[in-house]
């Protein structure tokens, strides 16, 4: 069974800082990918990085950076720079073609309010 | 370009009425999937449509339900509405065969 895993329920980083969202997964799978997205209270989920499990480099889009730990099943999110307008839930998910087509698996998230 | 759209933002039901909602893809996308997000949780995998079939179902019982329309588009019917239904239901589309899922801002359903 496909599994993700976000322990943080909630979490505070101070304007300018950098901060670092946990996410494990669990998949017997050896081909899969990971994304994150963030949520703001608007409801709407926003793509923000992509890592594919074949993939020999960390991903990384601008300020946000994935920490990518295959043997640990981890993929942590990093975000540089904390900005105001970070706050939001974020949320892990992962696909895995062969098990599931395109279903998404998703993580239950984390708050992340960024303090001025 | 026009991101994912989904219609009505806001719906007001009571217990065992029928509801239908709407999700324009992204141009060029085929595939559209449906999310249900209850206060609090994770979004959990409702329907994936490609090419007007039917790919894939979650763990939801036969009252939710949906189809493609040759535009793309898509419809989520749940009939005979529970009051545990009530949640954010979110809208994505893909390129088939292409990874990221792109989100609408989601239809907020409240059962009474």
């Amino acid at each position: 069974a496909q599994k993700i895993t976000q322990t943080q329920p909630g979490m505070f980083v101070q304007e300018k800082e950098a901060v670092t969202l946990d996410c494990t997964y669990d998949t017997s799978d050896p081909s899969y990918g990971l994304f994150w997205y963030k949520q703001p209270s608007s409801g709407e989920m926003i793509f923000l990085i992509y890592q594919g499990s074949y993939d020999q480099q960390n991903a990384t889009e601008g300020r946000y950076s994935l920490n990518f730990q295959k043997a640990r099943k981890s993929a942590n999110l990093v975000i540089s720079a904390s900005q105001l307008g970070d706050s939001a839930m974020y949320f892990c998910a992962m696909r895995v073609p062969r098990q599931s087509g395109n279903q998404f698996y998703f993580g239950t998230g984390t708050s992340l309010t960024v303090i001025p | 370009e026009a991101g994912v759209t989904q219609s009505p933002t806001h719906l007001i039901k009571t217990r065992g009425q029928q509801v239908t909602l709407r999700c324009s893809p992204i141009s060029g996308h085929t595939s559209v999937y449906w999310y249900q997000q209850a206060l609090g949780l994770g979004l959990q995998f409702l329907l994936w449509y490609d090419e007007g079939e039917e790919r894939n179902r979650g763990n939801f019982p036969p009252r939710f339900s949906g189809r493609q329309f040759p535009n793309y588009s898509s419809e989520l019917n749940v009939n005979a509405l529970e009051l545990e239904d009530s949640a954010l239901y979110l809208c994505a589309s893909s390129l088939t065969g292409k990874n990221i899922q792109y989100f609408g801002a989601g239809t907020r359903l409240s059962v009474l």
